[in-house]
Order: C-alpha cells, then sequence, then structure tokens
C-alpha cells in the first residue's frame, strides 16, 4: 500500500509568492495533520481534519497561511503571500480511526525555501 | 496543557554501545506516549508506544517503559549501530486524543 504522498519534495520560491503543498494521506485515512518543522521551533502541528473537516486549526501561524481538504485522498497547505521565515519542512500525515488514531503515518515532507 | 522535554543532543557513540536518551512529559490524565524516528529525508515513522503505566514498548531492539511516578519514557538500546543515525522524537497524546505533542528531537550519530 503506497504511503502518504507530499509534492513538490522540495520548493524555492521567492518572497512574496504563493507556494502550494500538496498532500495525498493513505487510502481510507480520515484524519489528515499539517505539521512545520524548524530547526527552530521544532515539529509543530499546524492543522488537523476529520472525514475532510477541519477540527483544529489552532496551530496556523496567520491568515497567510490556509488548509482545505476538498475530498478524502487530497489536501494542500497554501502561503500566500510566503515569506523568508516560512522557510521549514512540512510534513502530512494521516491515521485511521479504524486503529489508534494517534498512530500517525508520515510523508516524506516538502522542503520549502522562502528567498 | 501538555508538553514533552528530550535530551538535547546531537549525541553521538561508537557502534555496539549502549544508547538512553531521556524523555520527561507534563500532561492531564493518562496519555499514550511514543518514541518516532526521522531518518534522514525521510518523514517521522512509529519506533514503539506505550499506552499505559508500566507498559513497556519495544521494536528493533529499542524499549521504553511507561513510568507515571516519575513521568518518563526513557529510550534504550543495548547495541546501537550505524543505521540507528537518525533522529528520535518523543511525543504523547491525551487518551482518547488524535493530537500528538512532540518534543524537540534527539539527534542520534553512531560511527564505526
Amino acid at each position: 500500500d503506497a504511503g502518504v504522498i507530499q509534492s513538490p519534495r522540495h520548493e524555492v520560491t521567492e518572497m512574496g509568492q504563493e507556494v502550494t503543498l500538496r498532500c495525498k494521506p493513505i487510502s481510507g485515512h480520515d484524519y489528515l495533520f499539517w505539521y512545520r518543522q524548524t530547526m527552530m521551533r521544532g515539529l509543530e502541528l499546524l492543522i488537523y481534519f476529520n472525514n475532510n473537516v477541519p477540527i483544529d486549526d489552532s496551530g496556523m501561524p496567520e491568515d497567510r497561511f490556509s488548509a482545505k481538504m476538498p475530498n478524502a485522498s487530497f489536501s494542500t497547505l497554501k502561503i500566500q503571500p510566503s515569506e523568508p521565515r516560512d522557510s521549514a519542512v512540512y510534513f502530512c500525515a494521516s491515521t485511521t480511526s479504524s486503529g489508534p488514531t494517534d498512530t500517525q503515518y508520515f510523508g516524506p515532507g516538502t522542503r520549502l525555501t522562502v528567498l | 496543557g501538555n508538553s514533552v522535554t528530550q535530551m538535547e543532543g546531537p549525541v553521538t557513540l561508537s557502534e555496539e554501545a549502549f544508547l538512553t536518551i531521556n524523555c520527561t512529559y507534563t500532561a492531564t490524565g493518562y496519555p499514550s506516549l511514543f518514541w518516532y524516528v526521522q531518518y534522514p529525508g525521510e518523514g517521522l515513522q512509529l519506533l514503539l508506544k506505550a499506552t499505559k503505566a508500566d507498559d513497556k514498548g519495544s521494536n528493533k531492539g529499542f524499549e521504553a517503559t511507561y513510568r507515571k511516578e516519575t513521568t518518563s519514557f526513557h529510550l534504550e538500546k543495548g547495541s546501537v549501530q550505524v543505521s540507528d543515525s537518525a533522529v528520535y522524537f518523543c511525543a504523547l497524546s491525551s487518551r482518547g486524543g488524535n493530537k500528538l505533542t512532540f518534543g524537540t528531537g534527539t539527534q542520534l550519530k553512531v560511527e564505526l
């Protein structure tokens, strides 16, 4: 079974540009999580969805960040406009309520660099 | 609120050395505890977990025991290998919850 798929793996953009990160969760998983990893702040939960509905977005840093999940197999995290301090590795993770929902399966991450 | 504190790295060991990475936590109720591992260039993977006091999680030679009295979940391995070089994250989730709270991660480097 394919794991969590993220694209792109690497993104380099200039300050002010819009960035869209994509995630395909494991088929059948009904929870999806977006995390950000930086050296300074470690691993932070940004937002998570259950059955495509955002449940907790308290970790989203500011209005420049938005996340959507239009269907069970796809989610996006958008940053508009991007800033250099957004440079980080962004992970998507998924899990299923059929098992322990705190066992999460992570994608390989998107390394974002904002110049 | 919940929090996880783990020892700072990097930790550098010789192959076959004994490994301990300390982890303590603060949480309400009875959380589940986890160790996740991140190999270079990859996402996090669950290494082991324990869901109640005195439980021992184990996998790939790694072990950790849920100690409620000391609010700790230290990771140990008797003989590390070069292939164990990675970043190790301690984490917790509240009982029945979906959110994980991670520690800052500890980088382990194993040399020949």
